[in-house]
């Protein structure tokens, strides 16, 4: 079994839709990523966190470190948010700053 | 982010010729990560080095891997004698120290094809 598990793999949804992506992780962490990439493309940082909630723009992300779960919405998605979206995380107490990553949701927004 | 470069940005080597990926790291940063992504697979950490040190190489297959990041010049991950099942994209990140509440930049990565 991983120790980070994302759901769903793949996504499709319509323009407008809000849209949540889950992160289920297995180990005591300090610190938990959610990361963009555009197919080809490179990694973009979106949120880094350790507790609560954090927003940027159309973009949410949670964290519930008594249940090892984070949630990344998008509200009123659109197609260029289209992307694999990665959660990763670092071992608390970990020697080094090595993230653990999960598989990645695909995401797909039809306009 | 663009401010990791990675290059090149696409490789083909041959089976058994070597392949030499390259990463500067932001301005001001010393800590230098990398990853590989297999087909269809997740990220996965390979190695994480400073300068002119490896700190942590617990991802890096045991050989034809290696990787230096000099006093001067690019981090460089080299892989010796290549082979099909190295076909992947290479991804670089750098931060200004280590610690658990740091941002890593990511590279836009060297997607690496071997025939």
């Amino acid at each position: 079994k991983n120790e980070v598990e994302q759901s769903p793999q793949n996504l499709t949804a319509q323009e407008g839709e809000f849209i949540t992506i889950n992160c289920s992780y297995s180990v005591g962490i300090s610190a938990l990523h959610w990361l963009q990439q555009h197919p080809g493309g490179g990694i973009v940082s979106l949120f880094m966190l350790s507790s609560g909630k954090k927003k940027h723009g159309r973009l949410i992300a949670t964290i519930n470190i008594q249940e090892k779960h984070s949630s990344l919405h998008i509200t009123a998605s659109h197609p260029r948010d289209s992307a694999v979206y990665i959660c990763a995380v670092r071992h608390y107490g970990g020697a080094t700053n090595k993230l653990i990553f999960g598989t990645g949701t695909l995401l797909a927004v039809q306009p | 982010n663009a401010g990791v470069m990675q290059n090149p940005r696409h490789l083909v080597r041959r089976r058994g010729q070597e392949a030499r990926l390259r990463c500067s790291p932001m301005k001001g940063h010393s800590h230098v990560y990398w990853y590989r992504q297999l087909p269809e697979e997740g990220l996965k950490f390979m190695v994480y080095l400073q300068k002119e040190n490896i700190i942590d190489e617990s991802g890096m297959p045991k050989e034809r891997f290696s990787a230096e990041f000099p006093k001067e010049g690019p981090s460089i991950l080299r892989i010796q004698q290549v082979v099909r099942g190295d076909s992947a994209a290479y991804f670089c990140a750098s931060s200004p120290r280590d610690g658990g509440f740091i941002i890593q930049y990511f590279g836009a990565g060297t997607r690496l094809s071997v025939l």
